[in-house]
């Protein structure tokens, strides 16, 4: 059974770094084809795409993001780490990680953790 | 840059009726890459269709996906109370790599 769970702080104040850590059980991150990825949702918005890393460590970001996160994995702790720099208030958002592929080939999100609300207030 | 729309925002529905919700996206999508979920307040999302028609595991029947190139589509054949939720759909595959859909709201009339 895959299980993925977020932590990290509640609460970063503008112009901090946020450092986001998704936990997994379930699948290991050093088997081919498998991805994790980050998605945030701003409280009732929708849900925006943060970034994505690969069993063989290839990364993919948002362009818009780009400049501001970092994804790493830790495969002996089965974890996978964000970063975004310079955080302001329109950051703050429930943000989740979540496990793909479905399949070979079927690219989407097929376990989410519970998410994480982080709010970006001084 | 790709950009998926999905209307109508919002649906006011009576349980047991059947519903069709619409993605279009900007340019087209493969159906391989093409996925929607359902969200219930409080709640991460849930993967319901894969690959523009495929049901995820444990997803009823009476959820259905279909559509091609820029114009894809969810159909619930009979709503049941526990289907009243936002539904987003969600692209591989372009610029961004990933993207969502603003959503759609399953009201209960």
């Amino acid at each position: 059974q895959i299980t993925l769970k977020e932590s990290g702080p509640t609460l970063v104040k503008p112009t901090q770094t946020l450092t986001l850590t998704c936990t997994f059980s379930g699948f290991s991150l050093t088997t081919g084809g498998v991805n994790v990825g980050w998605i945030r949702q701003p409280p009732g918005k929708a849900l925006e795409w943060l970034a994505l890393i690969y069993w063989d460590d290839d990364k993919r970001y948002s362009p818009s993001l780009k400049s501001r996160l970092t994804i790493t994995k830790d495969t002996s702790k089965n974890q996978v780490v964000l970063t975004m720099t310079n955080v302001a208030p329109v950051d703050t958002a429930t943000y989740y990680c979540a496990h793909g592929p479905y399949a070979p080939g079927f690219e989407a999100f097929d376990v989410w953790g519970q998410g994480t609300l982080v709010t970006v207030s001084s | 840059e790709i950009v998926l729309t999905q209307s109508p925002g919002t649906l006011s529905l009576f349980p047991g009726e059947r519903v069709t919700l619409s993605c279009r996206a900007s340019q087209s999508v493969s159906n391989t890459y093409l996925a929607w979920y359902q969200q219930k307040p409080g709640q991460a999302p849930r993967l319901l269709i894969f690959g523009a028609s495929n049901r995820a595991t444990g997803i009823p029947d009476r959820f259905s996906g279909s559509g091609s190139g820029t114009d894809f589509s969810l159909t619930i054949s009979r709503l049941e109370p526990e289907d009243f939720a936002v539904y987003y759909c969600q692209q591989y595959g372009s610029t961004p790599l990933y993207s969502f859909g603003q959503g759609t709201k399953l009201e209960i009339k």
